[in-house]
């Protein structure tokens, strides 16, 4: 069974702190998402990765294919980046499989 | 704003109803696809339409049912409604069809039936 697991489930951090969230899954993928959903409901599509790494700002998305596990990391965390953030990934060439997502509250 | 358009924002309807949800993608996207959000089973994939042609399904109920039009818009119908259809519908569209590309996602349609 293609399964997806995030952790932790809910995160809770100063401002300024150092923000890791993992994702694990079970076999090979082609692609790996990190989305972000904002309190409001609403989803942005922070980084898709398929190898290595990537950096946007302060966000940083990290992959080992042969470990099967993806970090996103946050720099620098501000309270507008209290939001859950969630994993999907494409096991070949079948459809996005979602992480249950991770609550991150920042605090000031 | 990710350039993917959804109505209604809101919708309230009474069980037994039927439903359209509609999606513009982004200006030059092909692909448009449906997730269902629901506080006990997370984002779920339903349907993928590519060019106005079905082209993956995930978890989509028999009473669910959607289109792709000529004008790349996509209408999402759901009927005979349960109280367990309640849920965010999301829609996001891709330039292609691969997979690894970007997803720009709408931001919902809030169903709730009562």
């Amino acid at each position: 069974k293609n399964e997806v697991e995030q952790s932790p489930q809910n995160l809770t951090a100063q401002e300024g702190e150092f923000i890791t969230i993992n994702c694990s899954y079970s076999v090979g993928i082609s692609a790996l998402h990190w989305l972000q959903q904002h309190p409001g409901g609403g989803i942005v599509s922070l980084f898709m990765l398929s190898s290595g790494k990537k950096k946007h700002g302060r966000l940083i998305a990290t992959i080992n294919i042969q470990e099967k596990h993806s970090s996103l990391h946050i720099t620098a965390s501000h309270p507008r980046d209290s939001a859950v953030y969630i994993c999907a990934v494409r096991f070949g060439n079948e459809k996005l499989t979602f992480g249950t997502g991770t609550r991150l509250t920042i605090i000031p | 704003d990710s350039g993917v358009t959804q109505t209604p924002k809101h919708l309230i309807t009474a069980t037994g109803q039927r439903v359209t949800l509609r999606c513009s993608p982004r200006s030059g996207d092909l692909s448009v696809y449906w997730y269902q959000q629901s506080l006990d089973q997370g984002l779920q994939f339903l349907i993928q339409y590519y060019n106005g042609e079905e082209r993956a399904k995930g978890n989509i109920l028999e009473r669910f049912s959607a289109q792709q039009f000529p004008d790349l818009h996509s209408e999402l119908n759901l009927r005979s409604l349960e109280l367990g259809d309640s849920a965010l519908y999301f829609c996001a569209s891709s330039v292609g069809t691969s997979g690894g590309e970007t997803q720009y996602f709408g931001p919902g349609t809030r169903l709730l039936v009562l």
